[in-house]
């Protein structure tokens, strides 16, 4: 099993939809969650980091559930320029896990 | 906001031959730096971690004699694939926490290695 799952994808929804991705994570240990966005052939840049009260930035809303070792994100009335792959990333300890990444394509 | 660049961007190499990237902070220091390799359409996958003064730690499965990373100084890197083949081809990425604080990586924007 691999230690950060996330819905394969892909996601091609319209202008203005509401998607969500779920993550979730094997190593109880983990100590931090976080979004990272991946723009095909670049690197990895945060999105924003995952709170258990939950967190939101505008468009998006990030929702940990540590009892379930489950993470979500939410993307609402989402843009043109929010196609890209969404990587669930978990700290433990000093090291980085990622999950592959769901694929998002949005569509005029 | 911290700054870490990658030098080659994108390289094409003959197989058997050596290839050296390199990872830069640009406007702090890291005494530790992730090099992340990434094979298309799979995640990106922790090879070593970079320590400055010290031997690297490599991740289970990783070859410590093929992948050889030289952290020289606080603000630089190096990861040499020796004898590349064709099977190495893919994205190399570094990534340095400014401040020690391994929570919060910035990444470089990558090496595309192509062997031939």
């Amino acid at each position: 099993r691999k230690e950060v799952e996330q819905d394969p994808g892909p996601f091609n929804v319209p202008e203005g939809a509401t998607v969500a991705f779920n993550c979730t994570y094997s190593n109880s240990a983990s100590q931090s969650f976080f979004w990272y966005r991946q723009d095909c052939r670049k690197e990895p840049k945060l999105l924003m980091s995952v709170y258990s009260s939950g967190n939101e930035d505008g468009r998006f809303t990030a929702q940990l559930n540590r009892a379930s070792q489950y993470i979500s994100l939410l993307i609402r009335d989402s843009k043109l320029s929010d196609s890209a792959t969404y990587l669930c990333v978990v700290r433990v300890g000093n090291d980085m896990r990622f999950g592959a990444g769901t694929r998002l394509t949005v569509k005029p | 906001g911290a700054v870490v660049s990658q030098h080659p961007s994108w390289v094409i190499c003959k197989s058997g031959t050596s290839v050296k990237i390199e990872c830069r902070s640009l406007d702090f220091q890291a005494t530790t730096m992730f090099w992340y390799r990434q094979f298309p359409k799979q995640s990106l996958m922790l090879m070593a971690t970079s320590n400055e003064g010290s031997k690297a730690t490599y991740e289970q499965g990783v070859e410590k004699d093929k992948f050889l990373i030289n952290h020289a100084s606080l603000t630089l890197s190096t990861l040499t694939v020796t004898s590349a083949h064709p099977e190495d081809s893919s994205f190399y990425i570094c990534s340095a926490p400014p401040g020690g604080r391994t929570y919060e990586q910035y990444f470089g924007p990558g090496t595309r290695l192509t062997v031939t």
